[in-house]
């Protein structure tokens, strides 16, 4: 199975400021059709999860321009511009392209 | 507005037999993939299975392998995952979540299943 290896596990941020989720895969994501099948989610306390980011970098609907993803190959990451009160949960990664798909440990993100 | 809404949840005994469905609304259903994933208690996420639009497909973890069974009913909007011979490390909030672009673009709101005697 492909492991998502997230770094770090634990990222208290002050509101306001920037903040950088990695996500690193143990084999290329690219598939078949020459996509790359990488998403991040979003688990709020006590919520269901919510994707923010599918193949890379295109953000679901409704999610704020703050959010973006960016990688290729093995190496992906999460970017916050500026967090907010209401970013504080835990995020995931997520592969698509090897079956079983599978997420990494999730990283939770507080504030200071 | 998309929706899906899981039950069928509950507490079961170790080598019980459960069934979830989950009801969806808000889209075709019959073209979409969809899937299940669970979550154990202040755990991370993890795959179960997935099934194609018409049913014809579909793939399970190793660990739920010839265990649980995916299947669903076009006609009644509906998904089900029928898990047997029920373990305590299957103790988990079960989501049904609708597949786009080989993920989950949208999740339900779970149930719990706790295999406990």
């Amino acid at each position: 199975d492909v492991v998502m290896t997230q770094s770090p596990l634990s990222l208290p941020v002050t509101l306001g400021q920037p903040a950088s989720i990695s996500c690193r895969s143990s084999q290329s994501l690219v598939y078949s059709d020459g996509n790359i099948y990488l998403n991040w989610f979003q688990q709020r306390p006590g919520q269901s999860p919510r994707r923010l980011i599918y193949k890379v970098s295109n953000r679901d609907s409704g999610v704020p321009d703050r959010f973006s993803g960016s990688g290729s190959g093995t190496d992906f990451t999460l970017k916050i511009s500026r967090v907010e009160a209401e970013d504080v949960g835990v995020y995931y990664c997520m592969q698509g392209t090897h079956w079983p798909w599978t997420f990494g440990q999730g990283t939770k993100v507080e504030i200071k | 507005e998309v929706q899906l809404v899981e039950s069928g949840g509950g507490l079961v005994q170790p080598g019980g037999s459960q069934k979830l469905s989950c009801a969806a609304s808000g889209f075709t259903f019959s073209t979409n993939w969809m899937s299940w994933v669970r979550q154990a208690p202040g755990k991370g996420l993890e795959w179960v299975a997935n099934i194609n639009a018409d049913g014809s497909g579909k793939r399970y973890v190793d660990s739920v392998k010839d265990r649980f069974i995916i299947s669903r009913d076009n006609a009644k909007n509906s998904l089900y995952l029928l898990m047997s011979s029920l373990r305590a490390e299957d103790t988990a909030v079960y989501y049904c979540a609708r597949i786009s672009y080989q993920s989950a673009g949208t999740w339900g709101q779970g149930t719990l299943v706790t295999v406990s005697s």
